[in-house]
């Protein structure tokens, strides 16, 4: 069955250096989405991506991230100069185009540990 | 903007039935879904309800009024297993594009 892989599943930074968290979507989806979760508290919209562009941002997605597709398969989320508040689990999520349901499916999620 | 509301935490016997509740408020509703997620894994999909009525799959049925903005995830026949977080997520049509928004949960205990 298809899935969205993401690298890596857990990585540690030190407070203002850059993180790169990596998505690969189900290969026949055009939107692609982050999500985060800060522990104990509810799964958070950041940005959704179809077409080569952003479409959508919450107040969250400010100039400290950045999202890419730099080729036919990846999808990345760019996190400048992190923060101690950064840290949380980071979900990659795809969806199908058309009449479907529009389902998420979510990869396992990358944890960001900022110390 | 959107406004998601379940409870925060229900208890339920094994075997039994149990039912979550949600409302929502939204300027662009473009359908509710249900995902259930165990602790620190990710969410995974349960239901989709974008007209008024019940549907069922399996063990878990979704229902779901637009006109009051509201919808519950019944839950039949309780497992261990079901132990998780229940997340009720609101699709929000908004200019060309949607997003998917999600409440808070509703972390579901279950006794044997």
């Amino acid at each position: 069955e298809p899935e969205v892989t993401q690298t890596p599943s857990h990585q540690v930074t030190q407070m203002g250096q850059e993180v790169i968290l990596r998505c690969v979507p189900i290969s026949n989806h055009l939107y692609f989405y982050w999500y985060r979760q800060i522990l104990g508290q509810k799964v958070e919209f950041l940005v959704s991506f179809y077409n080569n562009e952003i479409s959508e941002k919450s107040e969250i997605f400010d100039d400290q991230f950045s999202v890419e597709r730099p080729d036919g398969s990846n999808f990345t989320l760019k996190i400048r100069s992190t923060k101690l508040e950064d840290s949380a689990m980071y979900f990659c999520a795809s969806s199908a185009p058309g009449p479907a349901t529009g389902e998420l499916f979510f990869g396992e999620g990358s944890r960001l540990t900022v110390l | 903007g959107q406004n998601i509301d379940q409870p925060t935490e229900m208890t339920a016997t094994e075997g039994a039935i149990v039912q979550i509740n949600c409302t929502y408020q939204t300027s662009g509703f473009n359908g509710l879904f249900w995902y259930q997620q165990h602790a620190g894994e990710a969410p995974t999909f349960l239901s989709y309800n974008v007209l008024d009525g019940l549907e069922e799959k399996g063990r878990f049925s979704s229902f779901l009024s637009r006109s009051k903005g509201y919808s519950y995830l019944l839950l039949k026949e309780l497992q261990m297993k079901d132990s998780a977080s229940y997340l009720c997520a609101v699709r929000d049509l908004m200019n060309r594009d949607d997003k998917i928004i999600f409440g808070k949960g509703t972390r579901l205990h279950i006794l044997p």
